[in-house]
């Protein structure tokens, strides 16, 4: 079984634009997550999406936001980029029965510069 | 602000030596526990979902406890082998929002 894959693995963009990341979870996972991580503040979680619905979402400023498609693939959005955006994005996929009482499968990451 | 605190936040272990380190969380609003393995350049791995008092469960060598009403959770590795070397990391689910909360996690340097 192919494992969760994301798209691109790196990224360099400037101040004010916008990145759109994607992620293709494991065959038959409706669950997709998403996580930042920086050097600061370790990893954090930004929002789950589950069959092409929000379920849960982080502290994270309007400027981020996602979807997820009837495939279950899923993209996030940055908009109007800042310096503090540059980190490294994971995304993990699960069966998605319940909330996070089951095993989460990562991929490789997105990792974005922003200058 | 909740906190998950884990300890040490490295250590250096000699090839077939065991060891174990710490996963502290709040004590209240326990829904889960999850156990990672980080290795550089490579994808987390999930180890263990723990979600009742008392949980213990074993992958292996490694092999890990919980203890909700004091809020922690140990992660034992027996024999340590040079590929176990990776950062180990805990997130704790509250019940009150079901979000993943990391700690900072360990990092594991086995030495030969």
């Amino acid at each position: 079984k192919a494992g969760v894959t994301q798209t691109p693995r790196y990224l360099i963009k400037t101040r004010g634009q916008q990145v759109t990341l994607s992620c293709s979870p494991i065959s038959g996972h409706r669950s997709v997550s998403w996580y930042q991580q920086t050097p600061g503040q370790g990893l954090q979680f930004l929002f789950e999406y589950f069959s092409e619905t929000q379920r849960n979402k982080g502290n994270f400023p309007g400027r981020f936001s996602g979807r997820q498609f009837s495939n279950s693939r899923s993209e996030m959005n940055v908009s109007t980029l800042e310096l503090g955006d540059s980190a490294l994005y994971l995304c993990a996929s699960s069966l998605g029965q319940g909330p996070y009482q089951e095993t989460q499968y990562f991929g490789p990451g997105t990792r974005l510069l922003v200058l | 602000i909740l906190n998950v605190e884990q300890s040490p936040q490295s250590l250096h272990v000699q090839e077939g030596d065991s060891t174990n380190f710490t996963c502290s969380f709040p004590s209240s609003n326990f829904y889960a526990l999850h156990w990672y393995r980080w290795e550089t350049a490579k994808s987390p791995e999930a180890l263990f979902v723990m979600t009742l008092n008392g949980d213990e469960k074993k992958k292996g060598r490694i092999s890990a406890t919980l203890n909700t009403k004091e809020g922690y959770s140990y992660l034992y590795i027996k024999g340590s082998q040079p590929e176990d070397s990776a950062t180990y990391l805990c997130a704790f689910i509250g019940s009150y929002n079901y979000q993943l909360i990391w700690g900072a996690g360990t990092k594991l340097i086995i030495k030969p």
